[in-house]
């Protein structure tokens, strides 16, 4: 089983539409969970950082943390034609560890 | 806002030479990682490094990889005799103390023909 799994889409929906977008993990080990989102032959850049299980909300981006399951989401409102990018999932185990990331999701979202 | 910044956006090499990338990280951030993607697949962690030596590195960075901090500004990824399969974009990231996010910066495309 790999240690990371998402979901490599394509997926493409209507602007303005609600994105979900999940992970999978094996480790339990894992505690701190994060969101990035990279633009084509661009590095990834930052949306959502948070420890252990629960949800935060930033702006239009919600992520959701079940440890118990071994599940991530980010969840993305009022979804914009600039949202179109690859959403990696990634993973540490403590806070100064390295980061484990998933394969991506890519994301269309259409005018 | 501050940044990673990474030099050169694009590095073309003949197999075999030596490359030098490099990296200035955010300035009050004392963890400092290189991490490569090739074309198509997963962002892969190489190197950590924190207090001037090496914390932790990946079975991908091998004798052929050295990092360093050679001032207080820079960080550097050398591959002393570079592959093919080292073509890839390599990632420099960097992070403070407390709450741990890593930020990344733009990365390197690395072509070794």
């Amino acid at each position: 089983q790999k240690e990371v799994e998402q979901d490599p889409g394509p997926l493409s929906v209507p602007e303005g539409a609600i994105v979900s977008l999940n992970c999978t993990y094996s480790n339990s080990a894992f505690q701190y969970f994060m969101w990035y989102r990279q633009y084509s032959r661009k590095g990834p850049e930052l949306l959502m950082y948070t420890y252990s299980s629960g949800n935060k909300e930033d702006g239009r981006f919600t992520a959701q943390v079940d440890k118990s399951s071994k599940y991530i989401s980010l969840f993305i409102r009022d979804s914009q034609p600039s949202d179109s990018a690859t959403y990696l999932c990634a993973m540490q185990k403590t806070s100064y560890d390295k980061v484990i990331f998933g394969p991506g999701t890519s994301l269309s979202v259409i005018p | 806002e501050p940044e990673v910044t990474q030099t050169p956006s694009h590095q073309v090499t003949q197999m075999g030479q030596e490359v030098i990338l490099r990296c200035v990280p955010i300035s009050n951030h004392l963890y400092f990682y290189w991490y490569r993607q090739i074309l198509g697949q997963k962002v892969e962690f190489l190197v950590s490094f924190y207090n001037n030596e090496i914390s932790e590195k990946s079975e991908i960075f091998d004798d052929q990889f050295s990092v360093e901090r050679p001032d207080g500004s820079n960080f550097t990824l050398k591959i002393r005799s570079t592959k093919l399969e080292d073509s890839a974009m390599y990632f420099c990231a960097s992070s403070t103390t407390g709450y741990n996010e890593q930020f990344f910066g733009p990365g390197t495309r690395l072509t070794v023909l």
